[in-house]
């Protein structure tokens, strides 16, 4: 089963406007990260904002803030007054403990992304 | 300097061939992780190092190689590569097993087998 799922696949919006990318996520720890990434043309991988599953503070990083709903087990990026360079794909993380052979190790899991076009 | 390289950005293969991708940070960074990154899929766990302890996924454990010569690079090694591994591989570094911060990527290297 997916770990981390984003239902939209695609997204578009006028330059100016305001978007919300959806994700949803599945774990069983009680402490986790969520992590939100850009995935840019040259391929490298733009962290943007992070939550931590402890943290009731509403994260914002400049344009970007989060809306955590633990209980729901859903994390939603927002970015505001969109610009044109914002279009690419936008990637939710879920970082968490597992144990492996004896250790607790950490992994992030993507979800599928969501490509945002941003029209001027 | 807050970057993670990898070389090469693109590389060709003949199917049954084999294949080296190099990443390195200077950031001093504990954990090193490869992933791979198909179209329209999420990027996938391969393996990573922490410190010089290498772990691999169980669904890729004979698949792919590395290597840690040193706290800076780590390699991925694919011994002979089938059209299946085409994919762009990309490679992290974070400060400790436990990302209180966040991964940093590199570029990726673009893998084409034929």
């Amino acid at each position: 089963a997916e770990k981390v799922i984003q239902v939209w696949s695609t997204a578009s919006r006028q330059e100016g406007e305001e978007l919300t990318l959806d994700c949803s996520y599945e774990t069983s720890q009680v402490l986790y990260h969520l992590f939100w990434y850009k995935h840019l043309l040259s391929g490298e991988m733009v962290f943007l904002i992070r939550q931590t599953s402890s943290s009731t503070a509403k994260e914002r990083s400049g344009r970007y803030s989060v809306v955590f709903q633990k209980s729901l087990k859903s994390i939603s990026l927002i970015i505001s007054a969109l610009q044109p360079d914002d279009s690419g794909k936008y990637f939710c993380a879920l970082w968490e403990l597992a144990e492996d052979r004896g250790s607790a190790l950490g992994r992030l899991h993507f979800g599928a992304g969501t490509q945002l076009i941003v029209i001027p | 300097d807050t970057t993670v390289k990898q070389n090469p950005r693109y590389k060709l293969a003949r199917v049954g061939k084999p294949v080296n991708l190099i990443c390195s940070q200077t950031m001093n960074h504990d954990t090193m992780y490869w992933y791979q990154k198909k179209p329209n899929q999420a990027p996938k766990l391969l393996l990573f190092y922490y410190d010089k302890i290498l772990n691999r996924e169980a669904d890729t454990f004979e698949k792919f190689q590395s290597s840690r010569p040193n706290n800076s690079f780590c390699s991925l090694y694919i011994g002979s590569a089938g059209l299946e591994y085409s994919a762009m591989y990309l490679c992290a570094s974070s400060r400790d097993v436990q990302p209180t911060g966040q991964l940093y990527f590199g570029e990726g290297s673009k893998l084409t087998v034929l």
